[in-house]
Formats: C-alpha cells, sequence, structure tokens
C-alpha cells in the first residue's frame, strides 16, 4: 500500500463550488504540506502543518484553507473554485529531524470549469 | 517568486550518454535536494546535498554544489530509457530546512 495517498485522483467541478481534497499518511511523520503544480513549472507552497492543531501559510495560501484532523491527515479545501485553481495538487510528507526529505501523494489532478 | 531556475528546461540523449541537469536557487540553504517526476505522478526523492557539501554520489547519480554560486548540478551517467522523466531541485531554506523551494525542473527524454 501507498505511504501517502491522496483522493479523489481526478476531478472536475464548476466555478463557485466548494471542494475538498484528502491527504492521508501510514508513515508516522509528523509534518505535511499541501503543493499545486502548474504546467510548466515547479511545485508551489500553498499550507504546511507540523502537527495537528498546527496550520502555516506557504506562499499561495489565498483562496485555500486547510484541516488538519489528525496526525495522518491533512485536507485542502478550495472555498470557492475559480478556474486559475485548475492544477495538480500534491500532499506531502517529512519527519522532523531527517533533514526535511519529503515523501509524496500521486496528485490529485483538478479542473475547474 | 521565490522559485529556482532549471537549465535546460528539456534536454533529449540517445540511451548510454550522460545527462546533466543544472539548478540555481537564490537563498541560503541547509541543503539541496533533487527530486524526480514520472509524467503526472508524485515527486520521489533522488539525493540531498548538505551546505557543506561540494559533491556527492549515489548509484548513476552525482550532484555537484556550489554555495558561492548558488548553484547545482545532476549527472546521470550512463541513461536507460527509464530515466525519461523530469527532474526537479529543490531548495531547504537555512532558516526552514523544512520548507523546499522548488525549480522549474528539466525535462529528460532518452530515447532507446
Amino acid at each position: 500500500d501507498a505511504d501517502v495517498t491522496q483522493t479523489p485522483r481526478n476531478r472536475i467541478t464548476k466555478t463557485g463550488k466548494r471542494i475538498m481534497l484528502e491527504c492521508s499518511q501510514t508513515k508516522g511523520h509528523d509534518r505535511m504540506y499541501w503543493y499545486r503544480q502548474d504546467p510548466g513549472l515547479g511545485l508551489r507552497l500553498i499550507y504546511y502543518s507540523f502537527d495537528v492543531k498546527d496550520i502555516n501559510k506557504g506562499e499561495i495560501s489565498d483562496g485555500y484553507s486547510v484541516s488538519r484532523q489528525a496526525q495522518a491527515k491533512f485536507s485542502l479545501s478550495l472555498e470557492s473554485a475559480i478556474p486559475n485553481q485548475t492544477a495538480l495538487y500534491f500532499c506531502a510528507t517529512s519527519k522532523r529531524g531527517m533533514e526535511e526529505t519529503q515523501y509524496f501523494g500521486p496528485g490529485t489532478r483538478l479542473l475547474v470549469l | 517568486s521565490q522559485q529556482g531556475e532549471e537549465d535546460p528546461q528539456a534536454l533529449s540523449i540517445q540511451e548510454g550518454e550522460n545527462a546533466t541537469m543544472n539548478c540555481s536557487y537564490k537563498t541560503s540553504i541547509n541543503n539541496l535536494q533533487w527530486y524526480r517526476q514520472n509524467s503526472g505522478r508524485g515527486l520521489v526523492h533522488l539525493i540531498l546535498i548538505r551546505s557543506n557539501e561540494r559533491e556527492k554520489h549515489s548509484g548513476r547519480l552525482r550532484v555537484t554544489l556550489d554555495t558561492s554560486k548558488k548553484s547545482s548540478s545532476l549527472l546521470i551517467t550512463a541513461s536507460r530509457a527509464a530515466d525519461t522523466a523530469s527532474y526537479f531541485c529543490a531548495a531547504a531554506g537555512a532558516d526552514s530546512s523544512y520548507k523546499l523551494i522548488f525549480g522549474s525542473g528539466t525535462r529528460l527524454l532518452v530515447r532507446p
């Protein structure tokens, strides 16, 4: 089984809709991250969390919110989706003190019409 | 944008040849990491080099780091068709090593 899973893997939604992307991990890591990737670009950090109830904004947090329900779960919400949020979204985890190597989920491809 | 730059953006080589990718970054770093991404999939960690290291090897991978020039290079020797992927460098900040700043990536095509 994959260590970092994301659901759904693909999602099509309409402008204005609220959607949630979910991430679960079985690695026992304390740190979790959400990134977005646009075509031809590297990843940009949206939010990160060091532990349950710890939430930090990344480079591009506007229009997004997150929830860390448990150490193993980190959800990303788009409150009111817009077309320029069409992208590939990745969840990642890392363990404090392990030089911050990050382990990525398979990604969620989101299309906002 | 804080994103780093990678060069070249795309590289096409014959199987058996070496592939070299370069990365420049903007911040002071704790370490520099390289990741691989197969088309549309998650990134996989390849190798990490610390700021006080200049060169590191792992199998067919060789990474160099020049902190004075804020640059790194990844060399893949004796490339294989299975090496076809996008490669990203990621700089871990000196003050916040958990925060990775990714480069724009190099798309490598290895022709059989």
